[in-house]
């Protein structure tokens, strides 16, 4: 059985700083996702992150992916208040189904 | 465009009452898939579908049904509703053209059960 762990499921950082939220999963796969959502909103899709090593930018936002360690990073760079939200990494089962474990989700909140 | 449309929004039923959540795509997409979100619990999946007419079961199926008779629609049925069964259900969807697809969600229905 798939298990996707984040870590930490509660983040509160200061405008300015730099912090990296953890996604270890269990088994192999050669997807994984990165989700944002806002309170009471949907999900969107932030990064797919495909193979060992792969890296994926867009703003403050960075993730990272090491498969032989099953493990992705997103990292924030000199957070803003517009970043608070709840991220979700997901992972591919593999097969064709494309079915997501999702991990339980990381609440940044950025403070001024 | 569309996209992913959920309906209703929100709804409050009682133990025991029955209901369907919509789920539509105009997307033509051949996968499409039924979340549950608790609070703090992330999304789990409940069903899933390759394609009209053929569905499986997900993580948390029980207490739960759904169908997929065309490409664009599927419903998910709540029978004998209970209490456990409060949470926020997304719909979503994918093409799954290339490792790049993504899973496109709706905006949720909120459903509590009194």
């Amino acid at each position: 059985e798939l298990k996707v762990e984040q870590n930490p499921l509660f983040l509160s950082m200061q405008e300015g700083k730099n912090y990296t939220i953890y996604c270890n999963y269990s088994t192999t796969s050669d997807r994984l996702y990165w989700y944002r959502q806002d309170p009471g909103k949907s999900l969107e899709s932030l990064f797919v992150l495909l193979s060992n090593g792969a890296v994926k930018q867009e703003g403050r936002l960075m993730a990272s992916l090491d498969t032989k360690a099953r493990l992705s990073t997103l990292h924030i760079t000199a957070a803003v208040h517009d970043l608070s939200a709840t991220y979700f990494c997901a992972v591919d089962h593999g097969g064709s189904n494309y079915k997501l474990t999702f991990g339980k989700g990381t609440l940044l909140t950025v403070n001024p | 465009n569309a996209g992913v449309t959920q309906t209703p929004k929100f709804r409050i039923l009682k133990i025991g009452q029955s209901m369907t959540l919509q789920c539509a795509q105009d997307m033509n997409h051949n996968y499409m898939y039924w979340y549950r979100q608790d609070p703090g619990m992330g999304l789990k999946l409940i069903y899933y579908s390759v394609g009209a007419g053929i569905t499986d079961k997900g993580e948390v199926p029980n207490g739960y049904n759904v169908s997929r008779s065309t490409t664009e629609d599927f419903p998910l049925r709540l029978e004998l509703a209970a209490p456990s069964q409060t949470s926020v259900y997304f719909c979503a969807s994918t093409p799954f053209r290339g490792p790049q697809s993504i899973q496109y969600f709706g905006a949720g229905t909120r459903l509590s059960v009194l």
